[in-house]
């Protein structure tokens, strides 16, 4: 079964703590994306990646990392978590980026105190 | 500055009647549209997209108008279903980046 994968799935962490989350495709898509979804905003882009090695900024990267390795995974990392990175994120694979038909993973829920 | 626009948060729809869901744009130079669907507890759904090139898309009970010298489109579900019930998110397709408007919350009633 074609899948995006994140975990985990719920998380609460304390302001400082380093955390990653995780995010594998099983569609060797070239194209993956970080979103972060919160309430009255939309979804907006915090990074993405157009293959392995290359990675680039999307519309609020402020305070995250990510890394692309390998082909299927791209993490996302929290170096030092503060409370307005409490949110919904989402991560987002594609073929290319010219094929913006984007399959989403089911959401990390976030929670920084 | 909100690229997408989709002014009405929520809608509410008879089952078996028309729903039409709106979003305005703002960059004439957007050539790729989308709708996605997001389910409670979910990532968000591909549904329908549609170029630059047409001005309509149907798949099925869902249908995509596109007005580019109004900057608007439009998507129409005819009938709707109770489980469309659903935000649905107006997405603009731009090198891979795809940029959300803020959802509308159908609410289809039996």
């Amino acid at each position: 079964e074609a899948q995006v994968t994140q975990n985990p799935r719920y998380l609460i962490t304390v302001t400082g703590k380093k955390l990653t989350v995780t995010c594998s495709q099983n569609m060797n898509h070239e194209y993956m994306s970080w979103y972060r979804q919160d309430p009255g905003l939309g979804l907006r882009q915090i990074y993405y990646s157009m293959n392995v090695e290359v990675t680039d900024k999307g519309d609020v990267p402020e305070g995250y990392k990510v890394s692309r390795k390998e082909k299927r995974n791209f993490p996302l990392i929290l170096e030092s978590p503060s409370p307005n990175q409490t949110s919904l994120y989402f991560c987002a694979s594609s073929l290319s980026s010219y094929y913006t038909e984007a399959f989403f993973g089911q959401g990390t829920r976030l929670t920084v105190v | 500055d909100q690229q997408v626009k989709q002014n009405s948060p929520s809608l509410s729809v008879q089952e078996g009647r028309i729903s039409i869901l709106n979003c305005d744009y703002t960059n004439s130079m957007f050539d790729y549209f989308l709708w996605y669907k997001k389910y409670p507890a979910e990532g968000p759904t591909f549904l329908i997209s549609i170029s630059s090139i047409k001005d309509k898309n149907e798949d099925g009970r869902f249908t995509v108008f596109l007005n580019k010298s109004a900057k608007h489109l439009s998507l129409h579900i005819v009938p709707s279903q109770p489980g469309d019930s659903a935000v649905y998110f107006c997405v603009i397709g731009s090198q891979g980046n795809l940029i959300f408007g803020k959802g509308t919350k159908l609410s289809v009633k039996p």
